[in-house]
């Protein structure tokens, strides 16, 4: 079965602080895609980033940072000098194709509080 | 613009009604889904379809029902069958299922939203 999990329910910082996401994941396929969403108090998801089981290269967005392992089965999350407007739930899913039953499992996602 | 739309933004439902949440997409995708959000938890999956006239169930699949008649259209039905049925409920697409894909990789976006609430 697929597992994502996000042990951080909650996370408050004060703002340019740097902050980081944690997601573990559990799959037994090879080929799989891991994905973060962020939302917004106004609900909609929005979509950050997409990786693939085969490419472990770290990624950077801006102040976005993304940290693939596989061999911890991890794909975290850091925020480099956060700002007020990065307040929003996070989550991280997971996505392969045991069965062609093609689903995304998502993690219970991460409130993420900056501070002025 | 293109994007996917939800309507309505809140719904609210009388004990043995059903209620039909809309979704329409302009993206051309191919797939479209349903996930129900409660407070504190993750998206949970209820229907999904890869092609128009076909559509699967999710994991929670009970109470519900859609059509796929429109590439653009997927509506839902919480039926009067759904018992909790109070939740944030959030449609998505993608370019293109997995199985025609031939993997799981496509990124799914999501529209806004339709909250609803039992009188």
């Amino acid at each position: 079965a697929q597992k994502v999990t996000q042990a951080q329910t909650e996370i408050s910082v004060v703002e340019k602080e740097d902050v980081t996401l944690d997601c573990v994941y559990e799959t037994r396929d090879t080929t799989y895609y891991l994905f973060w969403y962020k939302q917004p108090p106004s609900g909609e998801l929005v979509f950050l980033i997409r990786r693939n089981s085969f490419d472990e290269q770290n990624e950077i967005s801006g102040r976005y940072s993304w940290n693939f392992q596989k061999s911890t089965s991890s794909f975290n999350f850091t925020i480099t000098a956060s700002q007020v407007v990065d307040s929003a739930v996070y989550f991280c899913a997971l996505s392969s194709d045991r069965g062609s039953n093609y689903k995304l499992t998502f993690g219970k996602g991460t409130l993420l509080t900056v501070n002025p | 613009d293109g994007g996917i739309t939800q309507s309505p933004k809140y719904l609210f439902r009388k004990e043995g009604q059903n209620v039909t949440l809309s979704c329409e997409q302009n993206l051309n995708h191919d797939a479209m889904y349903w996930y129900r959000q409660d407070p504190g938890q993750g998206l949970r999956l209820i229907y999904y379809s890869q092609i128009v006239n076909d559509f699967q169930k999710g994991d929670i699949a009970e109470g519900y029902s859609v059509s796929r008649e429109k590439k653009e259209s997927f509506p839902l039905t919480v039926t009067s069958a759904q018992k909790n049925p109070t939740a944030f409920y959030l449609c998505a697409s993608s370019m293109m299922g997995a199985i025609l894909a031939g993997g799981p990789g496509e990124t799914q976006y999501f529209g806004p939203g339709t909250r609803l609430l039992v009188l």
